[in-house]
């Protein structure tokens, strides 16, 4: 989904380096999510925001960090990288109303970011 | 949040319907039933949504029965570009969203020409 991008693209990087990934989204919406996916398998929530001072951890948040700057910004960092986070990522943004219990989610993926650790 | 069982692949020929079954006997009162369709190395979009019975959008039908601890994805005349792994999520959406959404490793799809 063009709405929401995701850079880079690719990134080959070595053990023990800090490395950012980012996402942008132009949909205005509120909610984001980070995801990595391993080969083979589905996806695994790293974490998710509702709102720029809402983050919260999801399944496997041992080892990265996140920043929301801003409602369409959300980066995703690895603060050492290690062989076994390399994985494809996805960002990706929700539509669900803030505060709407009644409202139902659906979640737009960016293109992901193939991170390799060397 | 329901688990979800899914056919790890199928096989069907270009023109035919294809039926993906996905069992979620755990399903709670508040839980939706969504599918999503994934090309590799892209991120999975979402065909369609439902609570009950019978959905249908213009890419596919989604049928619910009444206990709703099944659903079953419908793709109607597939063609070569349906090839791609699809993935049945159930979540609670009444209070804080599809958060720990779940996609498992979903069902691989392989149209045949």
């Amino acid at each position: 989904d063009a709405d929401v991008t995701q850079t880079p693209r690719n990134r080959i990087t070595k053990t023990g380096k800090r490395i950012m990934l980012e996402c942008s989204q132009t949909k205005g919406h509120d909610r984001m999510y980070w995801y990595r996916q391993d080969p083979g398998l589905g996806l695994r929530l790293i974490y998710y925001s509702f709102d720029v001072k809402d983050i919260n951890k999801g399944e496997i948040s041992d080892g990265y960090s996140v920043s929301r700057q801003a409602q369409a910004k959300f980066s995703l960092s690895l603060e050492s990288a290690i062989p076994n986070q390399t994985a494809l990522y996805f960002c990706a943004t929700s539509d669900r109303l803030a505060g709407d219990a009644s409202s139902t989610d659906t979640q737009y993926f960016g293109p992901g970011t193939r991170l390799t650790v060397l | 949040l329901a688990k979800t069982t899914q056919p790890v692949s199928m096989d069907s020929y270009e023109g035919q319907e294809v039926n993906i079954t996905c069992s979620h006997n755990n399903i709670a009162t508040n839980d939706y039933i969504t599918w999503y369709q994934q090309f590799p190395s892209q991120g999975p979009r979402f065909i369609i949504q439902g609570y009950k019975t019978k959905v249908t959008n213009e890419v596919a039908s989604l049928f619910i029965p009444a206990d709703r601890k099944s659903s079953t994805l419908s793709l109607p005349r597939v063609s070569l570009s349906d090839t791609a792994v699809y993935y049945c999520l159930v979540g609670d959406t009444s209070n804080f969203g599809n958060e720990k959404l779940t996609f498992g490793t979903g069902t691989r799809l392989t149209i045949i020409p």
